[in-house]
Parts: C-alpha cells; structure tokens; sequence
C-alpha cells in the first residue's frame, strides 16, 4: 500500500489554465507538505498544514491555493498556469515537525 | 537567511570506493538533519537522519555525522555498490517551524562497476 499518494502522476496543460493536484497519506501523520522540485532538481517548501492548520508559506503566489480537508489529505490548486509552474510537485507527511518526511511519488506539471 | 550549502554536485568513485557529500548550514538554531537518496524519476526517500544531540550516527553502510559548532555535517557512504548511484540531497530543519526542511542543492553520486 502506498504512504503518500499523489494524483496525477503527469499534468500537461497550457498557460493559462487551472489545475489541481491531490495528496492523500495512510500513515496517520498530522502534518503534510508541499514542495516544488524545479528543472535543477533543488527542492523547496511551499506549503506545510499541521491538523488541517497552515503553518508555513512560502511567499507561494496566490495562484497557489493549498486546501486541507482532512489531516491525511492536501491538495494544492494552481490557477492561471505560467510557464515557469513547470515542475515536479511532491506532496509530504511526517508526524509533527520533527519526525522523518516521507514523500509521495510526484506530479510532473508541464505547460505548454 | 535560513540556507544549506551541499558539496560536491557531483561525485563520482568506483565501486567498493567510499564517498563523502558535506553540508553547512547557516542557520544555529537547526537541530534536525535528514538525508534523502532520490533515484531518477523517483520520489526522494530518507536513508538516514541525525537529531543536533548527537554527533554520529551509523545504518550498515551509510554514517552521518554532525558537528555543531563548525555548522557542518557530512553522509559517509562505504562499500559503494552501482546502486548507491543516485542524487543525494542533506537537509536541516529547526523544530519550532512546523517541519520546514532547507535542503541544499544535491549531489549526484556515480558508482563506476
């Protein structure tokens, strides 16, 4: 079974639109993560919830809107797609802040 | 501001070699240092981690070690097999940030057969 589940696995779309990625986690962590893994391979943070609470942002656009439903889900909705969106998405989960992140296999978003 | 500074980008070593990857971080409050191996195409997966009361910590053939001082710590891979051949990434965190993780910039890591 999965730990982090992320779907899709591939988005490809065009500038412009609205997309939305999905993140779902059956460790039965409480804090779940977003981070953007750009064409150099450097990962960065954008987004960290803790019980459905948002705790970190990082000076995301507002274009990037995360939504916790639920502490084993996190989605993160992208609007007006720009070219440099164009990334690999992995979704994270850890029990508190302090404990091991695991992550989800990705979502590679390409605009066109 | 918070930074990780990651060194070699790349490496390269024969198998049965060791290899060395070195971090620094500039943040002092830091007290969480994991390390992730990330395959091609795959997601980053934590091989070893190393809390700031320690100043070593070894799994088989994988050793981290921390010196806190000096702001520095380092992954010791020994007995490198070709499927030790992965980017690397160190990563440094402070507990009272709800988990944020800096990472530098990984290492890729060649095993030559």
């Amino acid at each position: 079974d999965t730990a982090v589940s992320q779907t899709p696995k591939y988005l490809v779309t065009q500038m412009g639109n609205d997309k939305s990625i999905k993140c779902e986690q059956n460790l039965g962590h409480d804090t779940m993560y977003w981070y953007k893994q750009d064409s150099k391979k450097f990962l960065k943070i954008m987004f960290s919830y803790n019980n459905k609470e948002l705790i970190i942002n990082e000076t995301v656009p507002n274009r990037f809107s995360p939504k916790s439903p639920d502490k084993a889900h996190l989605n993160l909705h992208i609007n007006s797609l720009e070219l440099g969106d164009s990334a690999v998405y992995f979704c994270a989960s850890s029990q508190g802040g302090r404990q091991p992140q695991h992550f989800g296999d990705g979502t590679r978003l390409s605009i066109l | 501001g918070e930074n990780v500074e990651q060194h070699p980008s790349t490496l390269s070593v024969q198998e049965g070699d060791s290899a060395v990857i070195k971090c620094t971080y500039s943040d002092s409050a830091s007290n969480y240092f994991p390390w992730y191996k990330q395959e091609l195409g795959k997601r980053p997966q934590l091989i070893i981690d190393i809390r700031s009361n320690v100043g070593e910590k070894k799994d088989q053939r994988i050793a981290v070690t921390l010196n806190k001082t000096a702001k520095h710590f380092s992954l010791h891979i020994t007995e490198t097999q070709p499927e030790d051949s992965a980017v690397y990434f160190c990563a440094a965190s402070k507990g009272n940030q709800g988990g944020k993780l800096i990472f530098g910039q990984g290492t890729e890591l060649s095993v030559k057969p």
